[in-house]
């Protein structure tokens, strides 16, 4: 069975820019949680996505959207992109419905960094 | 907002020898989650707990669950350098409000064993 894929695995882009980041879950996987990884600064929870509904979302600014497809993909939207944008997102993904203990697997993630 | 305290946030230890991770939070978690992460890779998840004074073995791994679910421990027998890496520990707190859905991260533990 495929875990969670991510695409790209890297991008880079300046100041300015806008980036879109690409997930697909584990089939029959409904949820999608998107997560930061910048350097010192550990993982960091930005989005939750289930059944193609924002269910929570993290500490992050506007800039940071997303969206969640039909067939469950979903996609990472940053725009404005700022220098301290550079991090390893992560997408995660896990049987949906309360996201309670709902156990999330991750994907490789996708290294951005701007420039 | 609920944090995750993680220690030691370094470990470097000889082969053969034993250690012990710890996570600590003052809130009580609906779950808990160990992740072992590789460099420039997602987490891979290690072990979920979900009942208060639950123990998890898998091979040289020991995971206990706090009878208050509040703390975790991880431990490890006869390390080897193959569990050389980045050890997560990740609090799930249950439903409603700002924590719905999301995994609290710990700071990571990043354990190097010596041949």
């Amino acid at each position: 069975e495929a875990g969670v894929t991510q695409s790209p695995t890297h991008l880079i882009k300046t100041r300015g820019q806008q980036a879109t980041l690409r997930c697909s879950p584990i089939s029959g996987h409904t949820s999608v949680y998107w997560y930061q990884q910048a350097l010192g600064l550990g993982l960091q929870f930005l989005l939750w996505y289930d059944e193609g509904e924002e269910r929570n979302r993290g500490n992050f600014p506007p800039r940071f959207s997303g969206r969640q497809f039909p067939n469950y993909s979903s996609e990472l939207n940053v725009n404005a992109l700022e220098l301290e944008d550079s991090a390893l997102y992560l997408c995660a993904s896990s049987l949906g419905l309360a996201g309670i203990g709902e156990t999330q697997y991750f994907g490789p993630g996708t290294r951005l960094l701007v420039l | 907002t609920q944090l995750l305290e993680q220690s030691p946030q370094f470990l470097s230890i000889q082969e053969g020898e034993n250690l012990t991770v710890y996570c600590n939070s003052s809130s009580v978690f609906s779950s808990l989650q160990w992740y072992r992460q590789e460099p420039g890779e997602g987490p891979v998840l290690l072990v979920t707990v979900v009942t208060g004074g639950e123990v998890k073995k898998l091979k040289r791994l020991t995971f206990q669950f706090g009878d208050a679910r509040k703390d975790s421990s991880l431990h490890i027998t006869a390390a080897q350098p193959g569990d050389t890496g980045l050890y997560l520990c990740a609090g799930a707190f249950g439903a409603g409000g700002t924590s719905y859905g999301k995994l609290t991260f710990g700071q990571g533990t990043i354990l190097t064993v010596h041949p």
